[in-house]
């Protein structure tokens, strides 16, 4: 299993600004996704971190709002950008090998 | 698109109880991953079953992969106030560098008091 550590763990932010959130991996993994989820709800896919190369977003997330690095295998960061009270959620990093993915304790977001 | 539905949404049962969440879809999914979240945690992983008909089993905790690899359940017996939390069935599409998780809605439980 891998250990995944996210700083911050909780922000309040205001409206317009932006926030990078920074996702840390113990060991190396083959894929690093990056998810959002409202308290007691599922998880939303918001993009695949890609090492070295623009990361892969689903339906209705674009790279603008929710620019993506992974400089490494071991390191991502995800930015929510000119955040609005909308963007207030839980954001997630996980890291996958093999069949297993494994995720991070994640970060809330509260925008004013 | 690939849909993962999961039952209950929410779940309350006193100490003691025996429980079994489903997740269904019409897909085959080459494994399936069960996940439990406590507030202010991320999901944490409890088991992966990968070949239909699998049983695996952790404590407690009995988990299947259907036959046709399309449904899974979960089922806890005399469940206790640590089972409490939200529990994710999870599928996934392929490996290598396709590998993608569909999640379920989730299943919220709760013990009454």
């Amino acid at each position: 299993s891998a250990v995944i550590s996210q700083k911050p763990s909780r922000d309040i932010c205001q409206r317009g600004t932006s926030l990078t959130i920074q996702c840390q991996v113990d060991s190396q993994v083959t894929m690093m996704f990056w998810y959002r989820q409202q308290p007691g709800q599922s998880l939303t896919l918001i993009a695949t971190a890609n090492q070295g190369s623009e990361a892969t977003y689903e339906s209705g997330f674009v790279i603008d709002k929710f620019p993506i690095s992974r400089p490494n295998l071991t390191f991502s960061t995800l930015t929510v950008s000119n955040m609005s009270p909308e963007d207030s959620s839980i954001y997630l990093c996980s890291g996958a090998g093999g069949n297993e993915q494994f995720f991070g304790p994640g970060t809330r977001l509260t925008v004013l | 698109t690939q849909l993962l539905e999961q039952s209950p949404q929410f779940l309350s049962i006193q100490e003691g109880e025996n429980l079994t969440v489903y997740c269904n879809s019409s897909s085959v999914f080459s494994s399936l991953q069960w996940y439990r979240q406590e507030p202010g945690e991320g999901p944490v992983l409890l088991v992966t079953v990968v070949t239909g008909g699998e049983v695996k089993k952790l404590k407690r905790l009995t988990f299947q992969f259907g036959d046709a690899r399309k449904d899974s359940s979960l089922h806890i017996t005399a469940a206790q106030p640590g089972d409490t939390g939200l529990y994710l069935c999870a599928g996934a599409n392929s490996g290598g560098s396709n590998y993608k998780l569909t999640f379920g809605k989730g299943t919220l439980l709760t013990m009454n008091p």
